[in-house]
């Protein structure tokens, strides 16, 4: 069973630059959620995405945003980057139900923006 | 506004005795909550959830307790080994329809002496 896995795992960029991270979600999963985690903090929730749409968002500005292609992996995009942008972002995938609520976590990108 | 907290950011335990991590909860709405691992560089590893609708959960070394009236729940790992030296998430669930939202507290750094 193949895990959650991210792409790229290190990058850098400049502020007012724009970035997309890839994410292939585990085998059979058919949900993909993002999570932005800063140094020192527990991740936050950015948004999930369901059969190809959004039917989550958390408390980001709209210059996040994202894509679920039909093999359920998924692209997060970010615009106009800013310093605060400077974390690890996680991508999670999930069956729409669970008997233990789990997320399934990737390694994460680490996106440095200068 | 903080919904999930973990006050402690770290905590040191001798081999072979008892870990006690602790997390509190502001939202009543939550309907399950869930303990994570992180090693450096990896994502986040589920250990061990819990519904809200239960008070205790155990699997192996790991037992979550869940007192809905205290708005309080707690990780016990017994015996403590120094594999299990991490940072342990406490996170709760927000489920709306099909999305399922993650909130997750601030980390608690485990040390395992041996």
């Amino acid at each position: 069973e193949t895990g959650v896995t991210q792409s790229p795992t290190h990058l850098i960029k400049t502020r007012g630059q724009q970035v997309t991270l890839r994410c292939s979600s585990q085998s059979g999963h058919n949900t993909v959620s993002w999570y932005q985690q800063a140094l020192g903090q527990g991740p936050q929730f950015i948004f999930q995405y369901y059969r190809e749409e959004e039917n989550g968002r958390g408390n980001f500005p709209p210059r996040f945003s994202g894509l679920q292609f039909p093999n359920y992996s998924s692209e997060l995009n970010v615009n106009a980057l800013e310093l605060d942008d400077s974390a690890l972002y996680l991508c999670a995938s999930s069956l729409p139900r669970t008997n233990t609520g789990e997320l399934f976590f990737g390694e994460g990108s680490r996106l440095t923006v200068l | 506004d903080q919904q999930v907290k973990q006050n402690s950011p770290s905590l040191s335990v001798q081999e072979g005795r008892i870990s006690i991590l602790n997390c509190d909860y502001t939202n009543s709405m939550f309907d399950y909550f869930l303990w994570y691992k992180k090693y450096p560089a990896e994502g986040p590893t589920f250990l061990i959830s819990i519904s809200s609708i239960k008070d205790k959960n155990e699997d192996g070394r790991f037992t979550v307790f869940l007192n809905k009236s205290a708005k309080h729940l707690s990780l016990h790992i017994v015996p403590s080994q120094p594999g299990d030296s991490a940072v342990y998430f406490c996170a709760a669930r927000l489920s709306s329809g099909s999305a399922r939202q993650l909130t997750f507290g601030s980390g608690t750094q485990l040390t395992v002496l041996p």
